[in-house]
């Protein structure tokens, strides 16, 4: 069975540090991978999806994911990360037997410090 | 309205009882799935609407769940004989129609609390 693997459970930064936030994903064949935030007291949203050509997808609020398919990753980053950026995320697959269900792994919450 | 309408934004119920959540899509959306999120946890699959059928009902964890969209747009996810370890967060989400790649639209959830 597919699975999404997040390793780091807690982040915590200072404003302006750079972010990369790691996501690894168990599925040989064909995948459309995705990034959702969920800020306090919000529901999920999404930042950016990668179904395919370019493997550097970019989001908004200037966050960027980059597909390595022969490392099965797809990790995010932020070159610059603010206040308002706290939040939970979560990465996410999505393989063409499955129609449109997603595999989440298990969320990163993000803490930046002002 | 806008996004993915849930009610009860919030319930409490006993142990044993019955509870219903109801999720209204956004409009014109054909594919409506139900997740269930633990503390700490991702949001884990039960099951997605393909119109009024259930297309994918694999992550339901037993019978006394059960999900009904009966005209294709609103569903109700029912929970017989609630435990304490169904307590969790229900979101409801939608996208435009199901397939790989589209996008999904999440609503702000039912919290539940069996006690």
């Amino acid at each position: 069975a597919q699975s999404v693997s997040q390793h780091n459970h807690h982040v915590i930064l200072s404003e302006a540090a750079s972010l990369e936030l790691g996501c690894n994903y168990s599925y040989g064949g064909t995948v459309n991978l995705f990034w959702y935030v969920q800020y306090p007291g919000q529901h999920l949203q999404l930042l950016l999806k990668y179904f395919s050509g370019d493997p550097l997808v970019k989001g908004i609020k200037g966050f960027e994911a980059e597909f390595i398919k022969s490392k099965f990753s797809f990790n995010l980053r932020k070159p610059s990360v603010q206040w308002s950026d706290t939040a939970e995320y979560f990465c996410a697959v999505n393989t063409y037997n499955q129609g449109g269900k997603l595999i989440f792994g298990q969320g990163t919450e993000l803490s930046v410090k002002p | 309205g806008a996004g993915v309408s849930q009610t009860p934004s919030n319930k409490v119920t006993e142990k044993g009882k019955y509870v219903e959540l109801r999720c209204d899509p956004i409009s014109g959306h054909t594919a409506l799935y139900w997740y269930r999120q633990s503390l700490g946890q991702g949001p884990e699959f039960l099951i997605y609407f393909q119109g009024t059928g259930a297309a994918d009902d694999s992550g339901l964890p037993n019978d006394r769940f059960f999900a009904v969209r009966p005209e294709g747009s609103v569903s109700t996810l029912k929970i017989q004989r609630t435990e304490r370890g169904d307590s969790a967060v229900y979101l409801c989400a939608s996208s435009p129609e199901t397939g790989p790649g589209n996008t999904i639209y999440f609503g702000e959830g039912s919290w539940l609390t069996v006690v």
